[in-house]
Order: C-alpha cells, then sequence, then structure tokens
C-alpha cells in the first residue's frame, strides 16, 4: 500500500526566511511519481512539480527547490527568501506506473508566512 | 482563471435533498476525477472516468453517484448524504493515454458542501 507523510502540520516563518516541507513517502513500486501541490485560499490544488522514481537530480524553479533522496524516501520542499503570497496548504503525493489516477495524497503541511 | 470549473462553490443541504455538483473542464483532457477533502484527512480519490468511461470506484457509498456525459464534463449527483459527508469536494482533469506518461491533474476550485 501507498503512504504519504508530512509530518509538519502547521509552519509559520517570519517573511524573506527560508523554509523547507518535508515529505516521506512509501510504496512497493519500484516506478513511481511523486508530487507537490500548493493549495492556496481559494481551494483550487496548483501543480509545482513531478519527478519520476528514476530521476533522483534535484531541481530548482525560481525560489523553489526539491530535494529528492530514494535512499530515505524524502521528498522535500524548499522556499528559499519566503514571501507573503507562499502562505497556502502544501501538498505531497504519490502516483504508481505512469498516471496520476491514483494519486495517494499527504495530509498536508499549512505555511504561514509573517510580514 | 481556472482550466477547471466547479458549481456552485458553496452548497448547503438537508439529508434527505437531491443535488449535482458539477465540473467542466476546457484543457482538452481526457480523464477526469472527483476528490473529497475533508478536514485533518488526506484527499481522498473517488471516482475516475478515463475517455468517458468509470476506471476507478474508490469504494464509494452509493449515495455519491458519478456521471460523465463527455470528455469535458463531470457531475456528482448526491442524495440522502449524511453530515460526515461534509467536505470540500474537488474535480480534477489530465490527459490520459492509457500506458504512456500523463500529464498532471489540473484542480478546480472545489465545492464547499455542507450537510444539515
Amino acid at each position: 500500500a501507498q503512504k504519504v507523510t508530512q509530518a509538519q502540520t502547521e509552519i509559520s516563518v517570519v517573511e524573506k526566511e527560508d523554509v523547507t516541507l518535508d515529505c516521506v513517502y512509501e510504496t512497493r513500486d519500484t516506478t513511481y511519481y511523486l508530487f507537490w501541490y500548493k493549495q492556496p485560499p481559494s481551494g483550487e490544488l496548483v501543480f509545482l512539480i513531478r519527478r519520476n522514481s528514476f530521476d533522483e537530480q534535484n531541481e530548482i524553479s525560481g525560489r523553489y527547490s526539491w530535494n529528492f533522496q530514494k535512499s530515505t524516501s524524502s521528498f522535500n520542499f524548499t522556499i528559499t527568501a519566503s514571501q507573503v503570497v507562499d502562505s497556502a496548504v502544501y501538498f505531497c503525493a504519490l502516483s504508481e506506473n505512469f498516471g496520476n489516477e491514483k494519486l495517494t495524497f499527504g495530509t498536508g503541511t499549512r505555511l504561514t508566512i509573517i510580514p | 482563471e481556472t482550466g477547471v470549473t466547479q458549481t456552485p462553490r458553496h452548497l448547503v443541504m438537508g439529508m434527505t435533498n437531491k443535488k449535482s455538483l458539477k465540473c467542466e473542464q476546457h484543457l482538452g483532457h481526457n480523464a477526469m476525477y472527483w476528490y473529497k477533502q475533508s478536514a485533518k484527512k488526506p484527499l481522498e480519490l473517488m471516482f475516475v472516468y478515463n475517455f468517458k468511461e468509470q476506471t476507478e470506484n474508490n469504494s464509494v457509498p452509493s449515495r455519491f453517484s458519478p456521471e460523465c456525459p463527455n470528455s469535458s464534463h463531470l457531475f456528482l449527483h448526491l442524495h440522502t448524504l449524511q453530515p460526515e459527508d461534509s467536505a470540500l469536494y474537488l474535480c480534477a482533469s489530465s490527459h490520459s493515454d492509457r500506458g504512456s506518461l500523463n500529464t498532471e491533474a489540473f484542480f478546480g476550485q472545489g465545492t464547499r458542501l455542507t450537510v444539515v
């Protein structure tokens, strides 16, 4: 069975600080995909990134970066120089094989950036 | 403006009512999904439609009945719900070519349902 654990329920940081959101996953599949989604107060989930299990290269996109480590089954997300607009709930998710038809989500981390 | 539109945004219904949630996607996708988001619980996949065919029913009670008349529209018909069904219901869509790499899922803003 697949499982995604986001141990941090809520995090608050002062604006411009760096913050890392943790994600640990469990799966028996050798091929899988990992995702991060952002849910702002408006409700919709906004796709941030997808990584496949064969690509362990870290990725950077602007102020966002992701650290994928198969050895520890973790896919952590770091926001550098946080901004108030980063305040949202962030979800880590896992899907088997190729599709996202069976996305397994974590419980989310509510991030609050204090001005 | 989101490519996935859900209506209504908020719904309050009694346990004996019948209502429907609507989802429309303008992205040319061929797979659509219903998710349930309850407080302090992970998002739960409810139904998946691929090419208008239901391919996944994640042990959802029969009081929830999905309908997918075409690849752009998805409905969730509700009847005799319980208060514990109160949640945010999210619709999503993606491109699926049945065996190769699918696109990521795009989500709507959800319908906040309250059952009284």
